[in-house]
């Protein structure tokens, strides 16, 4: 079937280190964006990609790197210059335009302690 | 500022009851999105819509372009329905222009 899969589920991370969260699709989309929610607010775009090797800043982008190095794959690094990380983060897809359906990930929980 | 505005924020129900989630927004759009989250975390899109309404099962879409409002009608609720709903929309011609609701909790009592 295919689908969106994130990992890791739940992630713990100290204070100072960077993490990386992995989202993969099998559904041959070209557009694939990364979410952060926090309680209370909606979903905010981090960073989005249209086309490998490329990608564009969202909203909140300071503190999170991204890569797009194969169609399938678009991992996302919280960096240690994030200074609020602990959050759900949601991966999804898209085929390109403006009326494509979303798909999503499961999501990816991540405290920092 | 783009926004766009759920109503109500929380709404609990008795099953079987026919259920109204409201999503206001306040600039032109491309599409229209509402999703189910479910208490995990994950979500799924349940409709995309640019005009009129849709239906899928016990689930009813319907958007007003002119009022620039959509409704999501849940018929015959169910305890399996309980989840946050979630409206967002599409504007302008960037791929990453799509801004989200804040969700309504949805509580359906057995």
């Amino acid at each position: 079937d295919g689908g969106i899969t994130q990992s890791p589920k739940y992630l713990f991370r100290k204070e100072g280190q960077n993490v990386t969260l992995s989202c993969e699709q099998n559904l041959n989309h070209d557009a694939m964006y990364w979410y952060r929610q926090d309680p209370g607010q909606g979903l905010r775009l981090i960073y989005y990609s249209q086309i490998v090797n490329d990608f564009q800043k969202g909203d909140i982008a300071e503190g999170y790197s991204v890569s797009r190095e194969k169609k399938e794959s678009f991992p996302l690094t919280v960096t240690s210059a994030q200074k609020n990380p602990t959050a759900f983060y949601l991966c999804a897809s898209s085929v390109l335009g403006t009326a494509g359906e979303l798909f999503f990930g499961e999501g990816s929980r991540l405290t920092v302690l | 500022k783009n926004e766009v505005e759920q109503s109500p924020q929380n709404l609990t129900a008795q099953e079987g009851e026919f259920i109204t989630i409201n999503c206001s927004y306040s600039v032109g759009i491309s599409a229209l999105h509402w999703l189910q989250q479910h208490p995990g975390g994950g979500i799924v899109s349940l409709f995309m819509l640019s005009s009129g309404k849709k239906k899928h099962g016990r689930l009813i879409a319907t958007i007003n372009i002119q009022e620039k409002h959509s409704s999501l009608h849940i018929t015959a609720s169910h305890p399996r329905d309980s989840a946050v709903y979630i409206c967002a929309v599409r504007y302008g011609g960037s791929q990453g222009n799509l801004i989200f609701g804040k969700g309504t909790k949805l509580s359906v009592k057995p």
